[in-house]
């Protein structure tokens, strides 16, 4: 299995400009987490998915951020306005509760910077 | 604030020692778990360990888990170079309907 998949790797935007950030969990996947990791704020959870539908949106810390997930193999997260601060690395996970409950597989991540 | 709260927040050891990390949290929980990160990578799960488990192994990673003091070790024995990494504790809490809350990490630098 090639695990989850993300892309970009490395994103750098000036700001103002929107910013779409993708992921493809592994086949089979019922849970898609997206996560935001900084020095300052650590790991946070922003939004998680299952079966393609939003649970828990909390996370999102303001309007600017949205996320979709069309179909079980993907999902984005956008950012529109991007701001400096949202500089961080994202990343996507997923998990099946069939194969142990709440292991999370992460993907390498986005390394997003906006000037 | 955080779930899980890992100490120290950074460690060095020589090759060949024992690294043991701790993890406190403030919740009831279903199940802890612990992950590795790499520098410039993304998360790796380590080991899981249930609510009514007290003890788990899985090769040099030992976890212990004490509900009634909210609390939680790793230990790594014999460590390499290669265990230099970060390392965080998520609890999975009780209601959180498959939530993982992540602490902020303990950097773990192995010398050879």
């Amino acid at each position: 299995d090639a695990g989850v998949i993300q892309s970009p790797r490395h994103e750098v935007t000036e700001m103002g400009q929107e910013v779409t950030l993708r992921c493809k969990p592994i086949s089979g996947h019922d849970y898609l987490f997206w996560y935001r990791q900084t020095m300052m704020r650590g790991l946070e959870l922003l939004i998680y998915f299952n079966n393609n539908v939003p649970i828990d949106d909390s996370g999102m810390p303001e309007d600017r951020f949205s996320a979709k997930m069309p179909n079980a193999s993907f999902s984005t997260l956008k950012i529109q306005p991007s701001e400096p601060r949202d500089s961080a690395v994202y990343f996507c996970a997923s998990s099946s509760p069939l194969g142990g409950p709440y292991e999370q597989y992460f993907g390498p991540g986005t390394r997003l910077t906006v000037t | 604030s955080q779930q899980g709260e890992e100490d120290p927040q950074a460690l060095s050891i020589q090759e060949g020692e024992n690294a043991t990390m701790n993890c406190s949290y403030k919740t009831s929980i279903n199940n802890l778990q612990w992950y590795r990160q790499n520098s410039g990578r993304g998360l790796v799960h380590l080991i899981l360990i249930r609510s009514n488990e007290r003890e788990k192994h899985s090769g040099r990673l030992r976890v212990t888990l004490d509900t009634s003091k909210k609390s939680s070790s790793l230990l790594i024995t014999a460590s390499r170079a290669a265990d230099t990494a970060s390392y965080f504790c998520a609890t999975d809490a009780t209601g959180a309907n498959s939530k993982l809350t992540f602490g902020k990490g303990i950097t773990l630098s192995v010398r050879p």
